[in-house]
């Protein structure tokens, strides 16, 4: 089992849906979750940062539920500059600032 | 402003040749970090460095090598040992909690695309 895994995707969705992405994770001890957003043919970058209690940014809202070992990535009103690749991303047991990454869902928004 | 430079951006290897990848930093990060990339496939570790002089394997590390001699350098040489070289390389860097970003956010250089002829 991958320690971090996405479905892969792509998801296609119409300007303005809502959408949603889970990703779970295999080791009970990770403390820190992160998405990163990945456009193609560039690096990742950091979107957010999931806290136990869930956290907004604007039309983003991340959440985590430790006791099924999952992080979900909520997206309202779809632009199409969301089109990209997120990256689902926690840190490693054992060590500390060490982070595994999943392989990430791809979201194409159209008009 | 500061940030992460890589070079090149593209690079062309015949089968045999050692390369290396630069990666520097002025964003005064202790910890720097090189990952491969394959189409489709998420990140994975070669090598980091927590401090200068100091590195470890990551996940891949066979034919890959490292040094740490400056705080803000940290070049990766892909030798001819590395059977599958092909891939996108990124490098990345980590401050202290408390500095720039959230506590163990990692930012990335713009990354090198290294094809095998």
């Amino acid at each position: 089992r991958k320690e971090v895994e996405q479905d892969p995707g792509p998801f296609n969705v119409p300007e303005g849906a809502t959408v949603a992405f889970n990703c779970t994770y295999s080791n009970s001890a990770s403390q820190s979750f992160f998405w990163y957003r990945q456009d193609c043919r560039k690096e990742p970058k950091l979107l957010m940062s999931v806290y136990s209690s869930g956290n907004e940014d604007g039309r983003f809202t991340a959440q985590l539920n430790r006791a099924s070992q999952y992080i979900s990535l909520l997206i309202r009103d779809s632009k199409l500059s969301d089109s990209a690749t997120y990256l689902c991303v926690v840190n490693r047991h054992n060590a500390g600032n060490m982070l595994t990454f999943g392989g990430g869902t791809r979201l194409m928004v159209k008009p | 402003d500061g940030g992460i430079t890589q070079s090149p951006k593209y690079l062309f290897r015949k089968e045999g040749q050692n390369v290396t990848l630069s990666c520097e930093q002025n964003l005064n990060h202790d910890a720097m970090y090189w990952y491969r990339q394959d189409p489709g496939q998420g990140l994975r570790l070669i090598y980091y460095s927590q401090i200068v002089n100091d590195f470890q394997k990551g996940d891949i590390a066979e034919g890959y090598s490292v040094s740490r001699e400056k705080k803000e350098s940290f070049p990766l040489t892909v030798t001819s040992a590395q059977k599958n070289p092909t891939a996108f390389y990124l490098c990345a860097s980590r401050g202290l909690a408390g500095g720039r970003g959230a506590y163990n956010e990692q930012f990335f250089g713009p990354g090198t695309r290294l094809t095998v002829l």
